[in-house]
């Protein structure tokens, strides 16, 4: 069971957005940075998001990330079947002094 | 480019240990830290713990302590991850990236070595 939650799964069409949300608390995600990351099937994670909202060089801006308290958002804008993965928060607890993912959202391109 | 190259596939019996390598290229090596999480079949992302490359420092899963160690050669750029006393559950793609500090931003990752352990 993992201390950040996330949905198991979303999904919406292709062209559309979707949002994935990552619950944590105070000592994580209300206290740290949070990283999205992107995982397709049979491959190494890859960095989406970092420092909440940023985005590494060659990431396109259909990727987003926000956010505010202790929950954090992950968004992504013209759907495209190739966005089909499993994606990733990620952050820091200040109190556990741990790393720790969420437990990651399988998305759906209908 | 900044790449990340594991070691290969290991088959281990319960009781046992491993070690994974994560040769680093294309950055100056003690720069950054490395990160370890791993991945059991079919399941999410677990942190396992974080080294410096600059001076040692290392940070530890709690479930974790005990068991793992985690070390850098400076003059291979290359870092490891040692797993003790192997039990079934610790069958998983292990996986090493690169990172500032131990909370995140994981970037590049290595192309994950897999674990199995069974009897």
């Amino acid at each position: 069971q993992s201390v950040l939650t996330q949905p198991p799964s979303v999904s919406a069409a292709p062209g559309q957005k979707v949002t994935i949300s990552c619950s944590g608390s105070i000592s994580n995600i209300g206290s740290n940075y949070v990283s999205w990351y992107q995982q397709l099937p049979g491959t190494a994670p890859k960095l989406l998001i970092y420092d909440n909202d940023k985005r590494p060089s060659g990431i396109p801006d259909r990727f987003s990330g926000s956010k505010s308290g202790t929950s954090a958002t992950l968004g992504i804008t013209g759907l495209q079947t190739g966005d089909e993965a499993d994606y990733y928060c990620d952050t820091w607890d200040s109190s556990l002094r741990t790393g720790m993912f969420g437990g990651g959202t399988k998305l759906t391109v209908l | 480019q900044v790449q990340l190259v594991q070691s290969g596939t290991e088959m281990k019996k319960p009781g046992a240990s491993v070690k994974v390598s994560c040769k680093a290229s294309g950055y100056t090596f003690t720069t950054y830290g490395i990160g370890w999480m791993r991945q059991a079949p079919g399941q999410g992302l677990e942190w396992m713990g974080w080294i410096s490359a600059y001076n040692g420092d290392t940070n530890y899963a709690q479930n974790l302590q005990g068991r793992v160690t985690m070390t850098t050669d400076t003059s291979t750029s290359t870092a490891y991850m040692e797993l003790r006393s192997l039990r079934s559950d610790d069958t998983a793609v292990y996986f090493c990236a690169r990172s500032l500090g131990p909370g995140g931003r994981f970037d590049p990752w290595g192309q994950g070595t897999l674990v199995t352990v069974s009897s």
